[in-house]
């Protein structure tokens, strides 16, 4: 079975507030995090990645925190918009091992106006 | 400045047929990840390519599928004598140096199998 898993499938957030995705991951190997969005109809669009040398890392409106100790990766869009409603997964690899990615099963993130 | 390109965006096809699916990677990428994507689930890995090699082909199945990334033309995935259960959508993505950097997705190939 999959190693990256998601704890909701459904995320309800006003617009403006800010969004938390969480996701866990089982492979204490894994080193390599990433968050994808993918909209209706279309591929999966890279978010941000991590490292597991680091345990937060910003973007544009967008932070991932990375808890090795429990395994948990989380996603904080901040001001949410409209346009942020998508699919999002987690997805996880072991660069040493030039292995697959091992994506999640996403959580649906819904805009409530 | 050109992403990740599929075609065909849709492809239908009826039982024991086979279906050609082409992605061309990202200007400067040679390396190829193939994904399958049930309705509301996740995307499972296929295989991985690079230029004339197959990297990875754990998550294909034994029969019926097949990869090809060629010195010159695109990546082919090909499936033959589909089934009803083939029908998805196939996502391909590249990236520049491997699997340790982030893969740049195409917008997929929805098949269909009446």
């Amino acid at each position: 079975g999959e190693s990256v898993g998601l704890h909701l499938p459904t995320l309800s957030v006003q617009e403006g507030d800010n969004s938390i995705i969480n996701c866990a991951y089982s492979n204490s190997a894994s080193d390599y995090f990433i968050w994808y969005k993918q909209e209706s109809g279309k591929g999966p669009q890279f978010i941000i990645d991590i490292r597991s040398n680091m345990d937060k890392r910003q973007g544009q409106r967008v932070t991932v925190l990375l808890n090795k100790t429990v395994k948990h990766l989380s996603l904080q869009i901040a001001a949410t918009q409209p346009g942020d409603s998508a699919v999002y997964f987690c997805a996880e690899n072991n660069m040493n091992r030039d292995d697959k990615i091992i994506f999640g099963k996403g959580t649906r993130l819904h805009i409530l106006p | 400045n050109a992403g990740v390109m599929q075609n065909p965006r849709h492809l239908v096809r009826r039982r024991g047929q086979e279906a050609r699916l082409r992605c061309s990677p990202m200007k400067g990428h040679s390396h190829v990840y193939w994904y399958r994507q049930l309705p509301e689930e996740g995307l499972k890995f296929m295989v991985y390519l690079q230029k004339e090699n197959i990297i990875d082909e754990s998550g294909m199945p034994k029969e019926r599928f097949s990869a090809e990334f060629p010195k010159e033309g695109p990546s082919i995935l090909r499936i033959q004598q589909v089934v009803r259960g083939d029908s998805a959508a196939y996502f391909c993505a590249s990236s520049r140096y491997g699997s340790n950097q982030p893969q740049h997705f195409g917008d997929g190939t929805r098949l269909s199998i009446l």
